[in-house]
């Protein structure tokens, strides 16, 4: 069965400091994975989009690591702002149009 | 900069009317997409579009569900008989070319029937 699982569910970090999200997909066939910022009640925002070949993809202080072997990827964010309090979605597309949201990680960032 | 806007931001139905969302997506962009996200879950693929027709569709798109771009502009999707748990947040999106391109979210039509 295509899955999309994230974790954590949710974090809280200080301003500043580093975090790291997951994202472990089964899903197949695989075309393309996206990291999406989701701020309360508006649309996701994409981040990255990564393909088969490509492990790193950076977007300012955001950088998304991709692992098809083990399919794993992560969303790195460097020197969290308070703007960075949202949720993050991975998103996996199977190909053609259609695609599997995980249920995404909630990031609470703190003075 | 461009973006994808949506009206209404807020619609409040009977259950069994009929609803139709608008979305104005990019204007130099090809596909359209509709989503939805049941409050506090996942966001969900609904259906793709292009070329004035439907490109795909997810199974939550059944026959209560249709799409259409009535003109150059506007890209609508109806919800033909309601229910109570067609209630969620409905986003539109565009992209300039197929899926493999960046798609760009509207702010979302929040749903609720009552």
């Amino acid at each position: 069965k295509n899955q999309v699982e994230q974790s954590p569910q949710s974090l809280i970090i200080l301003e500043g400091k580093n975090c790291t999200l997951q994202c472990n997909y089964t899903v197949s066939p695989f075309s393309n994975l996206r990291w999406y910022k989701q701020d309360t009640g508006r649309g996701p925002v994409s981040l990255t989009i990564m393909t088969f070949s490509e492990n790193t993809k950076s977007n300012g202080r955001y950088t998304a690591t991709l692992d098809a072997d083990t399919k794993q990827s992560s969303l790195h964010i460097t020197a969290s702002q308070l703007s960075d309090s949202a949720s993050y979605i991975c998103e996996v597309n199977t190909g053609g149009f259609k695609t599997i949201f995980g249920a995404g990680t909630r990031l609470f960032v703190k003075a | 900069e461009p973006e994808v806007t949506q009206t209404p931001s807020h619609q409040v139905t009977q259950m069994g009317q009929e609803v139709i969302l608008r979305c104005v997506p990019i204007s130099n962009h090809l596909y359209f997409y509709w989503y939805r996200q049941i409050l506090g879950q996942k966001v969900e693929f609904l259906v793709s579009f292009y070329n004035n027709e439907i490109s795909e569709k997810s199974e939550i798109f059944d026959d209560q569900f249709s799409v259409e771009r009535p003109d150059g502009s506007n890209f609508t999707l109806k919800i033909r008989s309601t229910k109570l748990e067609d209630s969620a947040m409905y986003f539109c999106a565009s992209s300039e070319e197929g899926p493999s391109y960046e798609q760009y979210f509207g702010p979302g039509t929040r749903l609720t029937v009552t």
